[in-house]
């Protein structure tokens, strides 16, 4: 069955430094790569995914994801966090033209001033 | 604007209630799902739809029925609502390509 792990659970950081999220997956056969943030209070959004083409891919507000074939991996990263990305960030792998999407459990990313 | 939406956004019941949680969505998707959120357990799939005359369990349906009344509705009900069911619900619309959009989300408490 496939998996998501995300290592980190809570990510604390000053504002303005960089961070990353870490997000490995099982599955080895093709798949989509998505990552969602839930600010507090609200639904999940999608904050950027991969489906093919560019092993990197970026959001509009700075972060920025690589998918990594032979580790497994699609670690979100930004170089200078804001406040206001303090949020849940969830990573979520779609496998082998299945449209059941895996999620793992959240990583919680909290920017200090 | 209000792609997928759900009501009520908050509801407090007492154990053994019969509870029904309802969704609608404006996207014009076919695939529809069901999700509840605990703190550490991430999102865990009840059922799910990908058309009105197709309905699936996910892995935790257990204690919940859902009904697909049309495209745009997909409504989740609690037959006898327990305290272990006190969670974040969440409603979601997947698009070609696997993007999902979630909606606002449900607070419900048993007592």
């Amino acid at each position: 069955a496939q998996s998501v792990t995300q290592l980190d659970s809570q990510v604390p950081v000053f504002e303005e430094a960089p961070v990353e999220l870490r997000c490995n997956y099982s599955s080895s056969v093709s798949v989509y790569l998505f990552w969602y943030v839930q600010y507090p209070n609200q639904g999940l959004q999608l904050l950027l995914k991969y489906l093919s083409g560019s092993t990197l891919v970026e959001s509009i507000n700075g972060f920025e994801a690589e998918f990594n074939k032979s580790q497994t991996s699609f670690h979100l990263r930004k170089p200078s966090v804001h406040i206001s990305d303090t949020a849940e960030y969830f990573c979520a792998v779609l496998s082998g033209g299945s449209y059941i999407p895996t999620f793992g459990r959240g990583t919680s990313l909290i920017v200090h001033p | 604007d209000a792609d997928v939406t759900q009501t009520p956004r908050n509801r407090i019941t007492k154990t053994g209630k019969r509870i029904m949680l309802e969704c609608s969505q404006t996207k014009g998707h076919d695939r529809m799902y069901w999700y509840r959120q605990d703190p550490g357990l991430g999102l865990r799939l009840i059922y799910y739809s990908f058309d009105v005359k197709d309905i699936n369990k996910g892995e935790i349906s257990d204690g919940y029925s859902v009904s697909r009344q049309a495209q745009a509705k997909f409504s989740l009900s609690l037959e006898s609502a327990i305290p272990n069911q006190t969670a974040l619900y969440f409603c979601a619309t997947m698009r070609e390509g696997g993007e999902q959009f979630f909606g606002p989300g449900t607070r419900l408490t048993v007592l």
